[in-house]
């Protein structure tokens, strides 16, 4: 079956980094564009990322657009999120998933990694 | 960016009654609409995509519609388990965006 397992998140400075990772089972990983998708506590979903099944595509939303930046490892089945410059806002819990087969719906979340932005 | 407005926030229904959720697009996401449903400390479980099929094991109980810049969620008879938070979520266009939410709470 699959399975979507994050982990790396904890409390972190305003303007440290974090990298979190994700990693993948029960599916082909390398057929599939993958996602980061966050909740700040209390808060509604946000799209942060995705990346194309192969690693050569990425988008952003442009909160993180230039401090964070998504990555994968293919030969692992490992989705990666390094995210740089943290601020207050990033406080969330961070979702990797995946998405149906031509439609950029995930039909697969991991549980969350929670991150916590505070000095 | 498109902007998705869900309403109404909170839904107050009684177990067995139907419940309908709305979602508006501020331009059109053809059928590019998914919606989903979150309880406390879990995470989201897709319901239906493509506006109007639903996920692999989702009851019919719950139902898709709409195109272009409306659509609807019904829920035909409230159960228990479907008290929770719903989401729709356009796929149309980046960035990819939500709704803010409908608290679906019993009566």
């Amino acid at each position: 079956q699959v399975q979507l397992v994050e982990s790396g998140g904890g409390v972190v400075q305003p303007g440290r980094s974090l990298r979190l990772s994700c990693v993948a089972s029960g599916f082909t990983f390398s057929n599939y564009g993958m996602n980061w998708v966050r909740q700040a506590p209390g808060k509604g979903l946000e799209w942060v990322a995705v990346i194309s099944f192969d690693g050569s595509n990425e988008q952003y939303a442009d909160s993180v657009k230039g401090r964070f930046t998504i990555s994968r490892d293919n030969s692992k089945n490992t989705l990666y999120l390094q995210m740089n410059s943290l601020r207050a806002e990033d406080t969330a819990v961070y979702y990797c998933a995946k998405p149906l087969r031509g439609a950029n719906s995930w039909d697969y979340w991991g549980q969350g990694s929670l991150v916590t932005v505070s000095s | 960016e498109i902007v998705v407005t869900q309403s109404p926030a909170t839904l107050s229904v009684s177990p067995g009654e139907r419940a309908t959720l709305s979602c508006r697009a501020s331009q059109s996401v053809s059928s590019n609409l998914a919606w989903y449903q979150q309880k406390p400390g879990q995470a989201p479980r897709l319901l239906i995509y493509g506006a109007s099929t639903r996920a692999t094991g989702i009851p019919a109980r719950f139902s898709g519609s709409g195109s272009g810049t409306e659509f609807t969620l019904t829920i035909s008879s409230l159960q228990s388990e479907d008290f929770a938070v719903y989401y729709c979520q356009q796929y149309n266009n980046w960035p990819l965006t939500f709704g803010g939410g409908t608290k679906v709470e019993i009566k």
